[in-house]
């Protein structure tokens, strides 16, 4: 069965300082996985995939999301926060074969305090 | 270009009401995904088309259930006899294959009274 964790409700952290959220996942085979935003009254907006390749994955908004397979994790890092990235982070994963449907995580709330 | 988009943005329904939910998806992409997203929770997988084609409804809840894709385009959700339990944002997703990147709609906003 496929499953995301993201253990941490909740992040604060203070602009200009680095930002890291936290996912792991358990999926049969290779994983596809995926960073997606959410913010308030809006759908989600993709930052970043990794399907295979280098671990370290750039996507947008300057974000980037390192793949460690002994670890099952998929954790999203940005260097520098901004308060304009304060929203909802949610995690996805998307077996390499079999269902073509995204299982999520639970959601990360991100808040940067100015 | 333009995005997903869904509509109604907010439906508020009377317990017992049949209710239609709307997906436009990006022009030319081929695959159409339907997600409920519970308040506090991540989405949760209802059903897929690709082109008219429903290959996967595993996700939906219940008979009361039913989406349709006629043209291979526009795809409409539909729940009848809506209960409580049914209040959720419902999102709607395109991608150009099954194994491209999935792009979301702002959702419905279902609440029912």
């Amino acid at each position: 069965a496929q499953s995301v964790a993201q253990p941490e409700d909740q992040v604060k952290v203070a602009e200009g300082n680095p930002l890291t959220v936290k996912c792991t996942y358990s999926v049969s085979g290779n994983p596809y996985l995926f960073w997606y935003v959410q913010y308030p009254n809006r759908g989600l907006q993709f930052l970043l995939k990794y399907i295979t390749g280098d671990n370290l994955v750039k996507g947008s908004y300057g974000f980037e999301a390192e793949f460690n397979k002994s670890q099952t994790s998929f954790h999203l890092k940005k260097p520098s926060a901004l308060v304009s990235d304060s929203a909802l982070y949610f995690c996805a994963v998307r077996p390499q074969w079999g269902a073509n449907n995204l299982f999520f995580g639970t959601g990360t709330r991100l808040t940067v305090i100015p | 270009g333009a995005g997903v988009s869904q509509s109604p943005r907010y439906k508020v329904a009377k317990r017992g009401q049949d209710v239609a939910l709307r997906c436009d998806p990006i022009s030319g992409h081929v695959s159409l995904f339907w997600y409920q997203q519970a308040l506090g929770q991540g989405p949760e997988f209802l059903t897929y088309f690709q082109n008219e084609a429903q290959l996967d409804k595993s996700g939906l809840p219940s008979d009361r259930f039913f989406a349709e894709r006629p043209e291979g385009s526009v795809s409409t959700l539909k729940i009848q006899r809506t209960q409580q339990e049914d209040s959720a944002v419902y999102l709607c997703a395109s991608s150009l294959g099954e194994q491209e990147t999935q792009y979301f709609g702002p959702g419905t906003r279902l609440l029912v009274l």
